[in-house]
C-alpha cells in the first residue's frame, strides 16, 4: 500500500479564518513533506519532517504552521492567508529522510477569498 | 545543487504514436531520477524511477525511461500513446545525500484521436 491521504479535498477560506490541512500515511514512513503547487507550475517544497521533527523550512511565511503529531500524521495550520496563497497543497512521504522515493497524496485545493 | 530542465512545455501526439518527453538534469553527485504524472485535479503519481543499476527503467502504463549519464538525460518514452495518457508529466531529481527533490517545469501531453 503506497497511499497517502489528504483532507479536505477542497477548502475555501477567508483571509481572517483559521483552518488546517491534514495528511496521513500508514506505510511506516518517517519523512513527510508539504508542497505548494500553483496552476501550471511544478510543486515547490515548503516543509520537511524527519522522525517527527521539522528539518527543512523553505522560508515559508509564518501564516503557514506545520505540525507532526506522530509518525503517521502531518498537519498544516493556516491563519491569515492571502489570496495569492490559493493553490494545490500536496503532502508526500518517504521511507526515511534518505528514502529515494516520495509518494504523494491527492492534494487539497485551497481557495483564499 | 541539482536541477531539471524539461524541453517542451507542451507535447501533442496522435493516438498510437510514439510519446517522447525530454528531461535533462544537472547534479554534482550521482542523481536519483523520477518521472511523475499528474492528471487534472489530482496529486502526483510515480511513473518510474532510476536509482542505481539498470539504466533502462520500466514503469507503469507502458512508460519507460533511460538514464544516460553522458548526455545527463532521462527521457520518458511510450511506444503507442493512448487517450488516457493525456496529463502533466514532471521529471524530478534528487541527490543521494539529501532529501531535497527538485522538479522540472512540467510537460503537458495532449493525445489527439
Amino acid at each position: 500500500d503506497t497511499e497517502v491521504t489528504q483532507t479536505p479535498k477542497h477548502l475555501v477560506m477567508g483571509m481572517t479564518n483559521k483552518k488546517s490541512l491534514k495528511c496521513e500515511q500508514h506505510m511506516g514512513h518517517r519523512a513527510m513533506y508539504w508542497y505548494k503547487q500553483k496552476a501550471k507550475k511544478p510543486p515547490e517544497l515548503m516543509f520537511v519532517y524527519s522522525y517527527e521533527k521539522l528539518s527543512i523550512n523553505e522560508s515559508v511565511p509564518s501564516r503557514f504552521s506545520p505540525e507532526c503529531p506522530n509518525s503517521s500524521l502531518l498537519n498544516l495550520h493556516l491563519h491569515a492567508l492571502q489570496p495569492e496563497d490559493s493553490a494545490l497543497y500536496l503532502c508526500a512521504s518517504s521511507q526515511d529522510p534518505s528514502g529515494k522515493t516520495q509518494y504523494f497524496g491527492p492534494g487539497t485545493r485551497l481557495l483564499v477569498l | 545543487a541539482q536541477s531539471v530542465t524539461q524541453l517542451g512545455s507542451h507535447v501533442s501526439v496522435s493516438e498510437g504514436a510514439l510519446v517522447l518527453l525530454r528531461c535533462n538534469y544537472s547534479s554534482s553527485v550521482p542523481p536519483y531520477l523520477f518521472w511523475y504524472v499528474q492528471y487534472p485535479n489530482q496529486g502526483l503519481q510515480l511513473l518510474l524511477k532510476y536509482t542505481t543499476g539498470a539504466t533502462l527503467v520500466k514503469g507503469i502504463n507502458g512508460f519507460e525511461a533511460e538514464f544516460k549519464k553522458s548526455e545527463t538525460s532521462f527521457h520518458l518514452t511510450k511506444p503507442s500513446a493512448h487517450m488516457s495518457d493525456a496529463a502533466e508529466y514532471f521529471c524530478a531529481v534528487r541527490n543521494n545525500n539529501n532529501n531535497d527533490m527538485r522538479f522540472g517545469a512540467g510537460t503537458r501531453l495532449t493525445v489527439k484521436p
